[in-house]
């Protein structure tokens, strides 16, 4: 059965690093997400892509966010410069034209 | 911008009991999804539901829109449904999911 995955599992950076969280959305889905969780709290959307630009985002996502569809697989989520509360766990998610979203494992980020 | 509130917000029970967990909303939408997450923390989704009632296994989900309502049952539970169960909405296309802050059951022997 196809599935979103996420690598890494988990990512430790120091605050004020850039880091890159990738996804890999199920092949045919044409809308993709990212979503966060910090410990302890709900889940909270971030940004939707499709057709290859941002739909919406969340008044979490500011210049610090930015995503990517570099190719025709890869869904990655940039934070350029990281900040402590920046650590959650992120999630990308993807559907086609049905309203069902597939969520990948997550990434949890650890910013010391 | 919608309101998800599930309750209970933690509930424990004996193995072979009924479950109910229950979610309102506060605004239209054009689907209802339940999800479950586990300790590890990975999603997965249940249920989508946009009118009427969907059965999976143990599993029951209903949704009134008039009344912007939710339930979710599990029947003859078991020690492997513990879990947190996460009631979430939108409203199709791109829209981003509202998440409810999710119900921690825990099941008994």
């Amino acid at each position: 059965e196809p599935e979103v995955t996420q690598t890494p599992s988990h990512q430790v950076t120091q605050m004020g690093q850039e880091v890159i969280l990738r996804c890999v959305p199920i092949s045919n889905h044409l809308y993709f997400y990212w979503y966060r969780q910090i410990l302890g709290q709900k889940v909270e959307f971030l940004v939707s892509f499709y057709n290859n630009e941002i739909s919406e985002k969340s008044e979490i996502f500011d210049d610090q966010f930015s995503v990517e569809r570099p190719d025709g697989s890869n869904f990655t989520l940039k934070i350029r410069s990281t900040k402590l509360e920046d650590s959650a766990m992120y999630f990308c998610a993807s559907k086609s034209r049905t309203y069902e979203q597939y969520f990948g494992p997550g990434t949890r980020l650890t910013v010391t | 911008k919608n309101e998800v509130e599930q309750s209970p917000q933690n509930l424990t029970a004996q193995e072979g009991e009924f479950i109910t967990i229950n979610c309102s909303y506060s605004v239209g939408i054009s689907a209802l999804h339940w999800l479950q997450q586990h300790p590890g923390g990975g999603i997965v989704s249940l249920f989508m539901l946009s009118s009427g009632k969907k059965k999976h296994g143990r599993l029951i989900a209903t949704i009134n829109i008039q009344e912007k309502h939710s339930s979710l049952h599990i029947t003859a539970s078991h020690p492997r449904d513990s879990a947190v169960y996460i009631c979430a909405v939108g409203l199709g296309g791109a829209d981003g999911l509202t998440f409810g802050k999710g119900t921690h059951l825990i099941i008994q022997p």
